[in-house]
């Protein structure tokens, strides 16, 4: 199985703030990637797929990079509503597996 | 607009059954694989299943392989989740999640999620 590896686990950031979570995976997964935003009490949102595509939608402050095993995500300037939970997910092999989780807090 | 609503969440005795059900409005239902995703209170997420569009290929995660069965009918737009043998750590929001991307292995749309609680 591929192992998703987020970090950091949670930060601390302001309105305003450029915020980047790094995701690794264990073995190559080519740009086999996506990323996700959950707020609480709600269910997870596609933002980036593909490594670096924005779905239809989501604001262009969300961008996505990265390629093999290290990949990006990154948020150009927070927003009130960008306080939560971002992960990451691989799409290359079965079992799909997620990143741990990065909480983003004010 | 695309629709996925989860419903047959509940309390279940451990060593109990509990059967889920999806039902899919807004897209082809026939044309997309389909997911189960959980995720366990205060935890991230975990992906548990996978049914191909036709039906033809299925796969699930280890920890619920030979416990949690995956079904569809396309004729009525409806995906299902059965559970066996329920533990204590199958405790979860349960989420139906329409796939995308190459091989559907991608999650474009989530349903609300339906809760799932394993306790005696």
């Amino acid at each position: 199985d591929i192992q998703m590896t987020q970090s950091p686990s949670s930060l601390s950031a302001s309105v305003g703030d450029r915020v980047t979570i790094t995701c690794r995976a264990s073995q190559s997964i080519s740009t086999y990637l996506n990323w996700y935003l959950q707020k609480p009490g709600e269910a997870p949102k596609l933002l980036i797929y593909a490594a670096s595509s924005l779905q239809s939608g989501v604001p262009s402050r969300f961008g996505g990079s990265g390629s093999g095993t290290d990949f990006t995500l990154t948020i150009s300037s927070l927003r009130p509503g960008d306080f939560a939970s971002y992960y990451c997910q691989q799409s290359y092999s079965m079992p799909l597996t997620f990143g741990g989780g990065t909480k983003v807090e004010i | 607009q695309v629709q996925l609503v989860e419903s047959g969440g509940g309390v279940v005795q451990p060593g109990g059954s509990l059967r889920l059900s999806c039902a899919a409005s807004g897209f082809t239902f026939s044309s997309n694989g389909m997911h189960w995703v959980r995720q366990a209170p205060g935890k991230g997420l975990e992906w548990v299943a996978f049914l191909r569009y036709d039906g033809n290929n299925i796969y699930y995660g280890d920890s619920v392989k030979g416990r949690f069965t995956i079904s569809r009918d396309n004729s009525k737009n409806t995906l299902y989740l059965q559970m066996n043998s329920l533990r204590a750590e199958d405790t979860a929001v349960y989420y139906c999640v329409r796939g995308s991307g190459y091989g559907d292995t991608s999650f474009d749309y989530w349903g609300q999620g339906t809760l799932v609680t394993v306790s005696s």
